[in-house]
């Protein structure tokens, strides 16, 4: 285990609702990475917070928003969804911010199904 | 376009066996490159990390290797165990896009008794 941990671990929207995804971090580390893996590829960057602030984005649209708190935890928020919506949202911890040789823990994922 | 191609795309091996995933990458500029394991349904786990300079790093029965030069690395497992079975993921780090890691598409490993 990692120690990074997601919530919820399956959830089913349908298309036009809004999503929330969470994230704590392992203990000490102060930035969280986003990725989206649709089913049979690698993960896609979509963001990094560090400190509070977002730290790099990937190529997603705005719709895909997201936030760091104070303890570090994160949030993934998606609005609008699509049916390309549906996959596995991964976030990781890493101590300092990316580009570096920090290593970036993956917690288990949120597996989003939109309908 | 910096992408990162992994081949085979599957690899079926018997246990016991050895096997070695590739790993080419037109990623600039060039931070390091990580080969992840990752389970079914899981997030992926760190197997190794290397920069530029690093021509091999072990972890265990894995070994990596990389060619900065020609932008080509390898994964190699040694005598394969049933939970050896996932998908393998070579990840690429950029400078100075804040954190952006750039995964291959995985090599799905299974491994038979």
């Amino acid at each position: 285990e990692t120690g990074v941990t997601q919530s919820p671990t399956h959830l089913i929207k349908t298309r036009g609702q809004q999503v929330t995804l969470r994230c704590s971090s392992q203990s000490g580390h102060n930035t969280v990475s986003w990725y989206q893996q649709a089913l049979g590829q690698g993960p896609q960057f979509i963001f990094q917070y560090y400190r509070e602030e977002e730290n790099g984005r990937g190529n997603f649209p705005p719709r895909f928003s997201g936030l760091q708190f104070p303890n570090y935890s994160s949030e993934l928020n998606v609005n609008a969804l699509e049916l390309d919506d549906s996959a596995l949202y991964l976030c990781a911890s890493s101590l300092g911010s990316g580009g570096s040789y920090n290593e970036q823990f993956f917690g288990p994922g949120t597996r989003l199904t939109v309908l | 376009k910096n992408q990162v191609e992994q081949s085979p795309q599957s690899l079926i091996i018997l246990e016991g066996k050895n096997c070695t995933l590739q790993c080419n990458y037109t990623v600039s500029p060039f931070s390091n490159l990580r080969w992840y394991k990752q389970d079914t349904g899981r997030g992926p786990v760190s197997l190794t990390i290397m920069t530029f300079s690093e021509n091999t790093k072990s972890n265990g029965r894995y070994t990596a290797t990389l060619d900065a030069d020609t932008k080509q690395s390898s994964l190699h497992i040694t005598a394969s165990q049933l939970s050896d079975s996932a998908s393998y993921i070579c990840v690429v780090s950029v400078i100075g896009q804040g954190g952006k890691l750039i995964f291959g598409q995985g090599t799905e490993l299974s491994v038979k008794p």
